[in-house]
Order: C-alpha cells, then structure tokens, then sequence
C-alpha cells in the first residue's frame, strides 16, 4: 500500500500548482485521500478531502476558494490543485489515505512521500 | 471549531527516559484523536488511534491515553530512534486538526 507523488515544483505568486497523488496496493476508489502541508520549520496543516470513488471533495474555509481536488480512476491518481499562490503557500504537500474504507474521516495512516513547492518571483 | 492545544513544544529527555505529551481538546472530541511521529524530511507515521490503539508495526513502548478533551502519549523507556517530532491529530467528520507539535531532544 503507497502512495507516490509527484516532484517539487517552483512557483511564481499568482501562479497555480497541481501536485499528483498515485495510489498503489490497495483498491483505490475504497478510501478517502486527504491532503495536509507543512511550511518550513511549522507544523501541519489540514487542507481538505477527496472521494476517490464519486469525486466528491471538502475543504476547511481558508482553502475552499483555491483548492481543487480531482482525481482520474484509470490511473488510480488524485490530484490536488493550488490557485493564486502567495509567498505563504511555500509548503511540503502531503497526500495521505484515511486509515478505514469508505469513510471521509479518520486517521491517516498511509502518507505520500511530500511535494516541495516553492513560490518564488 | 475545536482548537487542540498539544504540550510542551518542546521536551528534552535521554535514552531509557519515560516520556509524556498532552493533548488537550477546546471541547470533548471523544477518542477521536491520533498521534504521528515525524522526522525530518519524511512523511508523519501513525504511532497511535482512537486514542489508545497502538498502529501497525508500532513499538509496544509507546501508548495512548484519553478521552474527552484530555489525551496523552506516553513513550516509556526512550529509544534513540525515537527523538523526533511528535504531533496528534483530532479527526470528525467536520475537520481535521493537528495539535502544534512536540520536538522530542536528546538532554
């Protein structure tokens, strides 16, 4: 079970940024994808979900307006969307799978391997 | 939403130490709560669930506890590979919110 993202991505501000999230090991449409990031040197922070199965997808308010989840069930992938980038949306990303089958919450307990954007003029 | 306060930031220890880090919930969260270890560079790794349920391949010194708006993880003989960075995460349908992370050093 793995999840493998794609490469670090630079960024200009006002740009947007589309990270990928392919899952193997497992059956992919059965378990909700998360996805969290992490600033420099700060903590985690939750940024929203995606049924693999339906497309459906939820996100905090801080994000609602410039995050875009997708996902392509061919290829088992989920793809996760950054608008109007700012300084501030310099991040690792992190795509990571809810521990138990069709639920949108809960524990996550299989994580990619961390997208480094950086946003920079 | 629930605010999650996690103590301390930052905690200084040496191998074969007994350790604990706190959790503590704005209002009752149930045992909905995780915790993660994370080393720099790499991914977090679930260590505990629901509160109290060690993850898979998780080392039987580490332990969870709590419910309600109170939790910790308890680390009871130190390890050297255990100093890391250690976070919990409160989960529910309405949002995901990791606490601000505990920095696990060697004294």
């Amino acid at each position: 079970e793995q999840l493998v993202q794609s490469g670090a991505e630079v960024k200009k501000p006002g740009a947007s940024v589309k990270v990928s999230c392919k899952a193997s090991g497992y059956t992919f449409t059965a378990y909700y994808i998360h996805w969290v990031r992490q600033a420099p040197g700060q903590g985690l922070e939750w940024m929203g979900w995606i049924n693999p199965s339906s497309g459906l997808t939820s996100f905090p308010e801080n994000f609602e307006d410039r995050v875009t989840m997708t996902r392509d069930t061919s290829i088992d992938t989920v793809y996760m969307e950054l608008t109007r980038l700012r300084s501030d949306d310099a991040a690792v990303y992190y795509c990571a799978r809810v521990r138990t089958g069709y639920n949108s919450w809960g524990a996550f307990d299989v994580w990619g391997q961390g997208t480094t954007v950086t946003v920079s003029s | 939403d629930v605010q999650m306060t996690q103590s301390p930031s930052t905690l200084s220890a040496s191998v074969g130490d007994r350790v604990t880090i706190t959790c503590r919930a704005s209002r009752s969260i149930g045992s909905w709560l995780a915790w993660y270890q994370q080393k720099p560079g790499k991914a977090p790794k679930l260590l505990i669930y629901e509160a109290s349920t060690l993850g898979s391949e998780i080392p039987s010194r580490f332990s969870g506890s709590g419910s309600g708006t109170e939790f910790t993880l308890t680390i009871s003989s130190l390890q050297p590979d255990d100093f890391a960075t250690y976070y919990c995460l409160k989960y529910s349908s309405f949002s995901h919110i990791f606490g601000q992370g505990t920095t696990l050093e060697i004294k």
